[in-house]
């Protein structure tokens, strides 16, 4: 039972362009969330999805970021015109249920490096 | 005034110590409580649930106290592998998102 998988783990972008992260959660689960991490610094919950729904998505900047959670496929965090702030490491979690209450399985992230 | 905060560590402890740590939260009506571990920025881990009566799991101890709003953490006998960012992490049980607080560093040495 593989676990939460992200892609891609390191990804580079210049600033202007755009990045995707992607992540397909643990078989079952259908409850997906996005968290940020700056350097030396916390995780920031961004975004909270179940499929083909955005239930919570009071971490998101206003402008440049996006998430998806199709019916079919992985999440996808879509951001675009990078800045060198965005530079991170961008988590997904997955649940069984939409509840905090249970365990969340993260992945083990992509980190983004915008030059 | 952050939602969850945490000890600023970093914590340096030698091997055999017995090291606590405790997290504040600000909103009351938080019900749901946890401790994750983090590796060099890998991807934190749940280390244990944080119930009302307090919980033990071998060397690990967590506590909660309602009203004063904290949770804390101990860990007895400290091992060299134990050394890692502690995250405290609070929740109301029926929203989808977790708080994390930004961590606690605790090393362990020989």
């Amino acid at each position: 039972n593989a676990g939460v998988m992200q892609n891609p783990r390191h990804l580079v972008r210049r600033r202007g362009q755009e990045a995707r992260l992607r992540c397909s959660p643990m078989k079952g689960h259908s409850h997906v969330y996005w968290y940020r991490q700056l350097p030396e610094e916390g995780l920031k919950f961004m975004v909270y999805l179940q499929k083909e729904n955005i239930i919570d998505e009071s971490g998101m900047p206003k402008e440049r970021f996006s998430a998806e959670f199709p019916k079919e496929g992985p999440s996808i965090l879509r951001i675009q015109q990078v800045v060198r702030g965005d530079s991170a490491a961008y988590f997904c979690a997955s649940s069984p249920q939409g509840r905090a209450d249970t365990e969340a399985f993260f992945g083990q992230g992509t980190r983004l490096t915008v030059v | 005034r952050k939602e969850v905060e945490q000890d600023p560590g970093p914590f340096n402890v030698p091997e055999g110590a017995t090291v606590a740590f405790n997290c504040t939260y600000s909103n009351s009506a938080s019900q749901s409580f946890f401790w994750y571990r983090q590796d060099c920025r890998k991807e934190p881990k749940l280390l244990m649930s944080v119930y009302s009566s307090g919980n033990e799991d071998g060397r690990f101890t967590a506590q909660l106290n309602r009203a004063s709003q904290y949770i804390s953490l101990l860990i007895r006998d400290s091992k060299l592998s134990d050394s890692a960012t502690y995250l405290c992490v609070v929740a109301l049980t029926n929203a989808g998102k977790s708080t994390f607080g930004d961590g606690t560093t605790l090393t362990v040495k020989p």
